[in-house]
């Protein structure tokens, strides 16, 4: 069974820094892109950002670019996301999700990790 | 980025009656357009993928089609765990820009 499961989200200042975690189980983590997604409260989802099977290529949205960094262990199945100079708008669930390995997307999805950016 | 805009924004239905939403892109791309559904707390669910793929285990009831820049989601004969909000997300560029959501809701 494909399990993901997040950590590290919490309140943070504006300003700060945060990084968040997931950890995933059930699959061959080293063989599968992975995203992370958010969903500010009462919001639609936001794509944020995606890392290739061996962390060599990643995409960011515009919104995040400059500010958030995606990475992963693949030695310890491990996802991440380091979030820097965090505002208010950046205040959300991050979900992490595994991409789709018949075509581009997502196909598994966390339970998420709330981060709330204020002071 | 292409703009993802789904319609209606949310929709009043019953039990038993066949529902359509539509998602309709700012530009063509191929056909990597995906349908989840999410359940107020949860995370969302992937119910067809590449516009028409029906995922593993989904009910038949759920459809997906179209093509270019146009495309629906069905549901045939409502069910009553259906109720749920909808989002379509096309995976063919970065960003992977998702639809705003379409909040189906019991007439």
């Amino acid at each position: 069974e494909v399990q993901l499961v997040e950590s590290g989200g919490g309140l943070v200042q504006p300003g700060r820094s945060l990084r968040l975690s997931c950890a995933a189980s059930g699959f061959s983590f080293s063989d599968y892109w992975m995203h992370w997604v958010r969903q500010a409260p009462g919001k639609g989802l936001v794509w944020v950002s995606r890392i290739s099977p061996d962390g060599s290529r990643t995409d960011y949205a515009d919104s995040v670019k400059g500010r958030f960094t995606i990475s992963r262990d693949n030695a310890k199945n491990t996802l991440y996301l380091q979030m820097n100079s965090l505002t208010a708008e950046d205040t959300a669930v991050y979900y992490c999700a595994r991409g789709d390995n018949r075509v581009p997307g997502i196909d598994y999805w966390g339970q998420g990790t709330l981060v709330t950016v204020s002071s | 980025d292409i703009q993802m805009t789904q319609s209606p924004s949310s929709l009043s239905a019953s039990v038993g009656d066949r529902v359509t939403i539509t998602c309709r892109a700012s530009q063509t791309f191929n056909n990597y357009l995906n349908w989840y559904q999410q359940k107020p707390g949860k995370a969302p669910k992937l119910l067809i993928y590449a516009a028409s793929s029906l995922q593993t285990g989904v009910p038949s009831r759920f459809s997906g089609s179209g093509s270019g820049t146009d495309f629906t989601l069905t549901i045939s004969s409502l069910q009553p765990e259906d109720f749920a909000t909808y989002y379509c997300q096309q995976s063919d560029s970065v960003p992977h820009t998702f639809g705003q959501g379409t909040k189906l809701e019991s007439k």
